[in-house]
């Protein structure tokens, strides 16, 4: 099994720039979240995918936010007019199907860190 | 709302010393419980969880019992190493949500 992959690793841009983020799930997981954290924080929930379908979001997920996983395999997720209070690391998760063994387990990727200049 | 409050860090121990780090929460019903470590430029990994009242969690030398009287999910180790230095998140996902709630974590130093 390979790991939840995410690209880039590091991102700075410079605000008021649109920038857009790639995770690659476990395959065969038709789960798929994104979470957004700072600095001394525990993450916190942006978004969930069962398989291309959006479920859920967050209040944390502003119009200028959006996430897409159009096959039902790898998400996107943008970040347009960036702000330097989106500095953060976005981290992208995983989970095998509801009756799984292990489907209440969200495998983490390594994390895309975002620096807004 | 639900919520996970952990002790505050950073946590500096000599190795071989025993190790507590406590977590409590606060849910509706019967969360699942979650310790996840980050390792110094690493990603989140699970390292134990418990689904229901009683059950305790383990995994290398670490672990936790799920308390519901106390609302509690305290992690412990008898003898830290080195190796154990690593930012732990204590989590839950209540029943009927994919939304992991974590902690603000607590950073542990293990000093030879």
């Amino acid at each position: 099994d390979t790991g939840v992959s995410q690209d880039p690793r590091h991102k700075i841009t410079k605000r008021g720039q649109n920038v857009t983020f790639r995770c690659d799930p476990i395959s065969e997981h038709n789960r798929l979240y994104w979470y957004r954290q700072t600095l001394g924080q525990g993450p916190e929930f942006l978004t969930y995918f069962q398989n291309e379908a959006q479920l859920e979001k967050s209040r944390l997920l502003s119009d200028r936010f959006s996430a897409e996983r159009p096959k039902g395999s790898f998400s996107t997720l943008e970040i347009q007019r960036t702000e330097q209070g989106d500095s953060a690391m976005y981290l992208c998760a995983s989970s095998p199907r509801t009756r799984s063994p292990s489907a209440d387990t969200q495998y983490f990727g390594p994390g895309t860190r975002l620096t807004v200049l | 709302g639900n919520s996970v409050t952990q002790m505050e860090g950073p946590v500096t121990l000599s190795e071989e010393a025993f190790l507590t780090i406590n977590c409590t929460y606060t849910a509706t019903g019967y969360p699942s419980l979650f310790w996840y470590v980050q390792y110094p430029g690493e990603g989140l990994q699970l390292l134990l969880k418990a689904t229901k009242a009683d059950d305790k969690g383990s995994n290398k030398g670490f672990e936790a019992t799920y308390r519901k009287e106390t609302t509690s999910f305290h992690l412990e180790k008898g003898s830290v190493q080195v190796s154990d230095s690593a930012v732990y998140f204590c989590a839950l996902l209540q029943g009927g949500s994919e939304k992991l709630v974590f902690g603000k974590g607590t950073k542990l130093t293990v000093n030879p």
